[in-house]
């Protein structure tokens, strides 16, 4: 049962385009909501995380937009580059003794054409 | 620093074989974790770590061992491997939280395991 729901799972997007992706939570004990970009051959790393009493955080060309009635949150990409390409997961945390453990939604592979 | 360090890169294994993955990190992190990644399914937790001597298991712990003798590594055995057990393996570390709402994991490069 995937408790992070991801759409979509693939998306195709022109330089300068603005492609958002999009995350659905079940879990209202979730307290922290990280996005991790995946390049091929590499392993996922840490890109923008918000948490849930905050509507938006903007880092660089990346936003997180986070909707906490609906228990949604989504990562738009600005003015998006070839070198975003990549494979984009966002995941949810439970912070408890065992430290921030995550629940990865399905994944979206982004290509950014030139 | 080399961040988390994962050995082997790549292995194809017959079904019955053995085997063990090797996670090193050198961040003094106190927790560690095993992940595997399949498609269309994110990051499915098998194992973790919150220190040594300690291990707990995850989401998708059958047909998994692990074990965590020193800090700063974390093994991953495959005692009879299986061919629903191919895919690509994933360790990562992280501080413990503390008093803050949240720790980045980090992660090594991979392990690509076929099981023919």
């Amino acid at each position: 049962q995937q408790q992070v729901k991801q759409s979509p799972q693939s998306l195709i997007v022109q330089k300068g385009g603005i492609p958002i992706i999009n995350c659905a939570y079940e879990n209202t004990a979730f307290d922290y909501f990280p996005w991790y970009q995946q390049f091929p051959g590499k392993g996922p790393a840490l890109l923008i995380a918000i948490r849930p009493d905050v509507s938006e955080k903007k880092e660089g060309r990346f936003t997180i937009s986070f909707n906490k009635s609906a228990k949604q949150f989504s990562l738009h990409i600005m003015d998006s580059q070839p070198g975003d390409s990549a494979t984009y997961f966002c995941a949810a945390s439970i912070g408890d003794n065992a430290g921030n453990m995550l629940t990865f939604g399905g994944g979206t592979r982004l290509m950014v054409k030139p | 620093n080399a961040g988390v360090t994962q050995t082997p890169k790549f292995r194809v294994l017959k079904t019955g074989q053995s085997m063990t993955l090797l996670c090193a990190q050198d961040m003094n992190h106190e927790y560690m974790y095993w992940y595997r990644q399949d498609p269309g399914m994110g990051l499915r937790l098998i194992h973790y770590s919150v220190g040594e001597g300690t291990t707990a298991k995850g989401e998708v712990p059958d047909g998994y061992n692990v074990s965590r003798l020193k800090k700063q590594n974390f093994l991953l055995g495959l005692e009879s491997a299986a061919p629903s057990q191919t895919s690509v393996y994933f360790c990562a570390s992280s501080y413990s939280r503390g008093t803050r709402l949240f720790q980045p994991q980090h992660f090594g490069d991979g392990t690509r395991l076929s099981i023919l």
